[in-house]
């Protein structure tokens, strides 16, 4: 157990449909990340988060979106949802900025239909 | 472009043998290089990681890499395979020293004979 925790595990959802991803770092940990794994284009970094603030953005889609609260939780808003966008999103955190070693959580499955 | 290979799609291999896995990598200065195991259904987990110094690094379960700057590559190995490596292995580069905003390889599947 990686102390990152992901809800909800598994998800099905129609195309055109908005999803709420949620991601708890590591007690302590103030960098959250969101990956995406695709079949097709494996594992990508979508976009850090540092105290609240992004700090990192990798391959990530205008429809998608995400935020870090004050309690330093994270969510992964995807939008207008296309069947491309059926994969695992993974979430990890680390205690600083790009120093430390990231943990990732056991993901969240989205299914597209 | 910085970019991760890792040559081998899936890779079978009998328990108590030994094991290499390629990883190579484009990186215009030293990289940070990394090497995570995905378990069926699991998240990723850090086996080893590489940012400078002695070349090869030794990590948790056996495993060990060797970083050749000349190659640009970074291979994992373990000297004796157990049914329970059985898993998915990425190769990552974390551009800018950063340990966190990874680029990853494809993976390799790694599957255990009995």
């Amino acid at each position: 157990d990686s102390g990152v925790t992901q809800t909800p595990k598994h998800l099905i959802t129609a195309t055109g449909q908005r999803v709420t991803l949620r991601c708890s770092p590591r007690s302590g940990d103030l960098s959250v990340y969101w990956y995406q794994q695709s079949l097709d284009q494996g594992l990508q970094f979508l976009i850090q988060y540092y105290n609240g603030e992004e700090r990192a953005k990798g391959n990530i889609l205008e429809r998608f979106s995400a935020q870090q609260f004050p309690d330093l939780h994270s969510e992964l808003n995807l939008s207008s949802l296309e069947l491309g966008d059926s994969a695992l999103y993974f979430c990890a955190s680390s205690a600083g900025l790009s120093g430390n070693t990231i943990y990732f959580g056991e993901g969240s499955w989205l299914t597209v239909v | 472009a910085q970019s991760v290979t890792q040559p081998d799609i899936h890779i079978t291999v009998s328990e108590g043998a030994s094991l290499e896995l390629r990883c190579n990598y484009s990186y215009g200065a030293t990289p940070y290089l990394f090497w995570y195991v995905q378990s069926p259904g699991q998240g990723l987990q850090l086996l080893l990681k590489y940012f400078s110094g002695d070349t090869l690094v030794q990590g948790i379960k056996g495993f060990e890499a060797e970083f050749k700057r000349s190659q640009s590559s970074f291979n994992l190995r373990k000297p004796s395979v157990h049914w329970s490596d059985a898993a998915e292995y990425f190769c990552a580069v974390g551009p800018g020293g950063s340990q966190g905003n990874l680029i990853f390889g494809k993976g390799t599947k790694l599957s255990v004979k009995p």
